[in-house]
């Protein structure tokens, strides 16, 4: 089993819905971050957090630290959105440096 | 500054070749990671330093793979006697990190490895 598993592996919507991405993790954790990876490379760090909830724009990133839960938010849903979504951890403990990925949710909404 | 930039974007090498990768972090970044991403799944740890030092390397690293970060800024990442395995796409990333806190993770947008 992955230290990191997210769900679903593949969503696709329509312009203007409300997206969920889900990310579960089984180890003590420092950080969770949300990247977003669009076709042909680049990843971009959407959210870094270790507790509560955080906002930006239509992103919102939320973290229950005792369920070891995370959730990735999209509102009002647009088609620029498509992209891989990864959650990441950073171990707690002296590794925390180091990310451990999820597979990542690949992301299609339409128009 | 212009974020973390990685050289070449895309690499086609023939399978026994050497190659070698750089990334510039963000100027003012003391932790710089190598990760190795392949179709369909998320990035892997290859390689982490702090300034100049070479803190971990992942059982990943075989002893094929070599990582430097010589004065504490830009990196390089090089394969000796590259196999079809190798290709993936290899992605760099900086960080400020402060003791026993994690920083925001800043990625360059990759190198792409093809070997034939």
């Amino acid at each position: 089993k992955n230290e990191v598993e997210q769900s679903p592996q593949n969503l696709t919507a329509q312009e203007g819905e409300f997206i969920t991405i889900n990310c579960s993790y089984s180890v003590g954790i420092s950080a969770l971050h949300w990247l977003q990876q669009h076709p042909g490379g680049g990843i971009v760090s959407l959210f870094m957090l270790s507790s509560g909830k955080k906002k930006h724009g239509r992103l919102i990133a939320t973290i229950n630290i005792q369920e070891k839960h995370s959730s990735l938010h999209i509102t009002a849903s647009h088609p620029r959105d498509s992209a891989v979504y990864i959650c990441a951890v950073s171990n707690s403990g002296g590794s925390n440096y180091k990310l451990t990925f999820g597979k990542g949710t690949l992301l299609t909404v339409n128009p | 500054d212009t974020g973390v930039s990685q050289d070449p974007r895309h690499k086609i090498t023939k399978r026994g070749q050497n190659v070698t990768f750089r990334c510039d972090p963000i100027s003012e970044h003391n932790r710089l990671y190598w990760y190795r991403q392949t179709l369909g799944q998320g990035p892997e740890f290859l390689t982490y330093f702090q300034n100049e030092a070479q803190l971990e390397k992942s059982r990943l690293l075989s002893d094929r793979f070599s990582a430097e970060r010589p004065k504490g800024s830009f990196s390089t990442l090089e394969i000796q006697r590259t196999e079809q395995g190798d290709s993936a796409m290899y992605l760099c990333a900086s960080s400020l990190g402060v003791s026993g806190r994690p920083g925001e993770l800043f990625f360059g947008e990759g190198s792409r490895l093809t070997v034939l």
